[in-house]
């Protein structure tokens, strides 16, 4: 069972700023099925990022997704207060057929 | 627009069962596998169970197999999980999503909340 570990828990930056999350998985995954989510309170999450790198339908050019192996992550540039969300990865693989890691929680001060 | 909206949580006694729905809408819904996650509140995302477009292939999470059954009916564009021996461990808003590119998930539900307490 391949477990996504991500750091860190939580990330507190000022409009502006640059993000960088990190998702680690147990073992060398597929980057095809290495996907990003945004979560706002009270919200279904929504997709962001698909196959580690492309962006899904309508989201800004100021998020990326990159990595591959065992080590991804995700960027957002010049932080906005609405990116305040909890960003989740998601592994899609065998037994279980999705996995999702534990996520980080971006605060904009 | 696409559309997954979905209902028949509640409170149910350990033991008990209960029966979610998902009624999609904006898309033909027979050309999409569809899948069931769940939220403990104030947690993070665990995936429960996937079903193919035409429903003949399931696969479910080990900690609630045996237990959920997954299934569709693609004349009424609606998804739905069976959820028998209902425990404390499955309390959760469970949310319904569409099987997107790269087996991602691409649209969701806003959830519903399933409470199993005595």
């Amino acid at each position: 069972e391949i477990v996504l570990t991500q750091s860190p828990g939580t990330l507190s930056l000022s409009p502006g700023e640059r993000a960088t999350l990190s998702c680690r998985a147990s073992q060398s995954v597929s980057s095809s099925y290495l996907a990003w989510y945004q979560q706002k309170p009270g919200q279904a999450p929504r997709l962001l990022i698909y196959g580690a790198s492309s962006r899904a339908t309508g989201i800004p050019d100021r998020v990326s997704g990159g990595g591959s192996g065992t080590d991804f992550t995700l960027t957002i540039s010049r932080l906005e207060p609405e990116d305040s969300a909890v960003y989740y990865c998601q592994h899609y693989g065998y037994s279980p057929e999705y996995t999702f890691g534990g996520g980080t929680k971006v605060e904009i001060k | 627009e696409v559309q997954l909206v979905e209902s028949g949580g509640g409170l149910v006694q350990p033991g008990g069962s209960l029966r979610l729905s998902c009624i999609a809408s904006g898309f033909t819904f027979s050309n999409y596998w569809m899948n069931w996650v769940r939220q403990v509140p104030g947690k993070g995302l665990m995936w429960v169970s996937r079903i193919n477009n035409d429903g003949s292939s399931t696969t479910y999470a080990d900690s609630v197999k045996g237990r959920f059954t997954i299934s569709r009916d693609n004349a009424k564009n609606t998804l739905y999980l069976q959820m028998n021996s209902l425990r404390a461990e499955d309390t959760a808003v469970y949310y319904c999503g569409r099987g997107g590119v790269n087996a991602t998930i691409d649209y969701w539900g806003q959830g519903t909340l399933v409470s199993v307490s005595s």
